[in-house]
């Protein structure tokens, strides 16, 4: 079984560009969820969708963020118009049963963007 | 809002001896803590967890306290190995609008001097 898939691991893009994100959860995981980590820094929560439920985006840091998970499965998570303050480590997690029940999260291992 | 924040930032300990990192938590609704290791360049991985209805719970090496009364949390590592260098985060389920969602605090670096 495969763990939780980030593409693409790195990515570079100018100021001012906007850049995608995706997430490709463990299979069957009802819960998906997006982090930020900055330099040395702890994890910022965004957004996490469970099911069909409406995603719980308290901490998209502006409306530049914004995130959909298709399906059930696959999230990506977009940024429009890129500052620098954006470069950090993506973060996507999945959990079997999400949000309803306790569960620890299966971490993807990041996209780091820099934004130059 | 609530938060969940670590007392030290660095912990250097000598191969072999045990480790504690510890975690403070302001969220007394929380009911489930978990402790996570990171590795470099990898995504944080779940090392043990503990319900509020508990106290103590051991895993293999580790084992995890959790004092309700004053919000705290730690980590404890039995024999501590090179390879247990890492950042080692706690984190809590806070209720959300569509359950719970997991918040995680700012971490504790552990070196394990060889």
């Amino acid at each position: 079984g495969a763990g939780v898939s980030q593409s693409p691991s790195n990515k570079v893009t100018e100021k001012g560009k906007d850049v995608e994100l995706r997430c490709d959860p463990i299979s069957g995981h009802t819960a998906l969820y997006w982090y930020r980590q900055s330099l040395g820094q702890g994890l910022e929560f965004l957004i996490y969708f469970q099911g069909n439920s409406a995603p719980d985006k308290s901490g998209l840091p502006s409306d530049r963020f914004s995130a959909e998970r298709t399906g059930g499965s696959v999230s990506t998570l977009t940024i429009q118009r890129t500052q620098q303050e954006d470069s950090a480590v993506y973060l996507c997690a999945s959990s079997p049963e999400g949000g309803l029940y306790n569960s620890p999260l299966h971490f993807g291992n990041g996209t780091r963007l820099t934004v130059t | 809002g609530e938060s969940v924040g670590l007392h030290l930032p660095t912990l250097s300990v000598q191969e072999g001896d045990n480790s504690i990192i510890n975690c403070a938590y302001s969220n007394s609704a929380s009911d489930y803590f978990i402790w996570y290791k990171q590795e470099s360049g990898k995504g944080p991985q779940f090392i043990i967890d503990i319900r509020s209805n508990m106290d103590k719970r051991q895993g293999q090496r580790v084992t995890v306290l959790l004092n309700k009364t004053v919000k705290h949390l730690s980590l404890q590592i039995a024999a501590t190995q090179p390879g247990d260098s890492a950042v080692y985060f706690c984190a809590e389920n806070e209720a959300g609008s569509g359950g719970f969602k997991t918040i995680f605090g700012a971490g504790t670096r552990l070196f394990v001097k060889a």
